[in-house]
């Protein structure tokens, strides 16, 4: 069945640093690609999404392009602050004949960032 | 407006108890999602309603688990004779439609806790 990996944590940076967080998928069809962010005491928030092959999505600094070719989906930026400390999920929508948005999340990255 | 809201935020309740956690999605928004975190990992997919129907209850792990939303807003997940493994945080989510590029709101999540 479709699955999401991405790279264990904890992440520890230093605020300025770049940050990297991979992101690969196994699907059938086309999906569409999310991050979903999560800080602490917080719910999960959509960060940013792509709904097609190439496609580049962005939001506070972050980006993450679609990449068919490599079935993956990294999230980069490229100088980050403590305030981006939080969990951090990539996920997709699994296509499902009528077209319900039934999401697969990876089992979360934590990313720390000290001054 | 208001965002999707959950209740209780945190229920703690015995072995073998019945409980029942309630969803208040976006208004407006006709497709409503429940998942399941546990510690440590990604939510995972429980049921999905399109109105008032459950579309997909594949996710539900056994016939202990079931949902309803009677008037096609508010939904209710219902858990009987709970055991300790069902302890998690019960996340419901909303979108406007049930396009696979919908971006989903997530609720701030019950935590229940077995004991």
């Amino acid at each position: 069945g479709n699955s999401v990996t991405q790279m264990e944590g904890p992440v520890t940076l230093s605020e300025e640093a770049f940050l990297t967080i991979n992101c690969t998928y196994t699907a059938t069809g086309y999906p569409s690609l999310f991050w979903y962010v999560q800080y602490p005491g917080e719910g999960l928030q959509l960060l940013l999404k792509a709904t097609k092959a190439d496609d580049k999505g962005s939001n506070k600094g972050f980006e993450a392009t679609y990449r068919k070719e490599t079935t993956s989906f990294h999230l980069e930026k490229g100088s980050v602050q403590v305030s981006d400390s939080a969990v951090y999920f990539c996920a997709l929508s699994e296509g499902i004949s009528g077209g319900y948005n039934k999401l697969i999340f990876g089992a979360g990255t934590r990313l720390a960032v000290h001054p | 407006g208001a965002g999707v809201s959950q209740t209780p935020s945190n229920k703690v309740t015995e072995k073998g108890k019945y409980v029942e956690l309630r969803c208040d999605p976006i208004s407006g928004h006709t497709a409503l999602y429940w998942y399941r975190q546990s510690l440590g990992q990604g939510p995972e997919f429980l049921i999905y309603f399109q109105g008032t129907g459950a579309a997909d209850d594949s996710g539900l792990p056994n016939d202990r688990f079931f949902a309803v939303r009677p008037e096609g807003s508010v939904s209710t997940l219902k858990i009987q004779r709970t055991e300790r493994g069902d302890s998690a945080v019960y996340l419901c989510a909303s979108s406007l439609t049930s396009e696979a590029y919908n971006e989903q709101f997530f609720g701030p999540g019950t935590r229940l806790t077995v004991l």
